[in-house]
């Protein structure tokens, strides 16, 4: 079964860090780019970062680029993003996704508050 | 970036009936490739989002065969044939022909 599992999410102050990680089961991760995507009550579905399936090449969007960054580790079948300088309004659900959208992990929850 | 724009947002229906929602992008979503990326999605409530339809009209493996997508260029619709009570949930269609990857706003479809 193919499945993406999100962990790293918590509750930070802005300013702070947090490294999310997305185990990947089910498939060969090297195979596939990969999306971070958010959702927000307020601003709903956002795409965060892209990142190629032998990490040569990431794209971000404009309002996380500089503070987050996707990588993987294909050995481990992992997908990471790092994220610091943390923003109230990064507070979000994170998805983990392959690409193309079939599959979605569970999700794994951000909140930037003081 | 490209702006989704979905309609309605709002969508009660019947139980039996059908249902469409319309998704509009401000610019061509034909790639270079000749393909065109747009996707659809499903999502209940407390559950994460599922693809429902890829390149505009591809059904999912274990998408009932009542949701349909069609569409071209700028303008693309999500029909559901006769609308069941597990149909209850947020739709959201999506481009992912240009970065950054854009959604539409979402069309909450509930049960008269």
């Amino acid at each position: 079964e193919v499945q993406l599992v999100e962990s790293g999410g918590g509750l930070v102050q802005p300013g702070g860090s947090l490294r999310l990680s997305c185990a990947a089961s089910g498939f060969t991760l090297s195979n596939y780019w990969m999306w971070w995507l958010r959702q927000t009550p307020g601003k709903g579905l956002e795409w965060v970062a892209n990142i190629k399936p032998d990490g040569s090449k990431t794209l971000y969007v404009d309002s996380v680029r500089g503070r987050f960054t996707i990588s993987r580790d294909n050995g481990k079948n992992s997908l990471y993003l790092q994220m610091n300088s943390l923003r109230p309004e990064d507070t979000a659900m994170y998805y983990c996704v392959k690409d193309g959208g079939l599959t979605w992990g569970q999700g794994t929850l951000v909140t930037v508050s003081s | 970036d490209v702006v989704m724009t979905q309609s309605p947002l709002s969508l009660p229906v019947t139980l039996g009936q059908p249902a469409s929602v319309s998704c509009r992008s401000s610019q061509s979503l034909v790639h270079n490739d000749g393909n065109t990326y747009l996707n659809w999605f499903q999502q209940r409530p407390g559950q994460s989002p599922r693809r429902l339809i890829y390149k505009v009209s591809n059904r999912d493996s274990g998408v009932p065969d009542r949701f349909s997508g069609s569409g071209s260029g700028t303008d693309f619709t999500l029909k559901i044939s006769r609308v069941e009570a597990e149909d209850v949930g947020i739709y959201y269609c999506m481009q992912h022909t240009h970065w950054p990857h854009t959604f539409g706003q979402g069309t909450k479809l509930e049960i008269k």
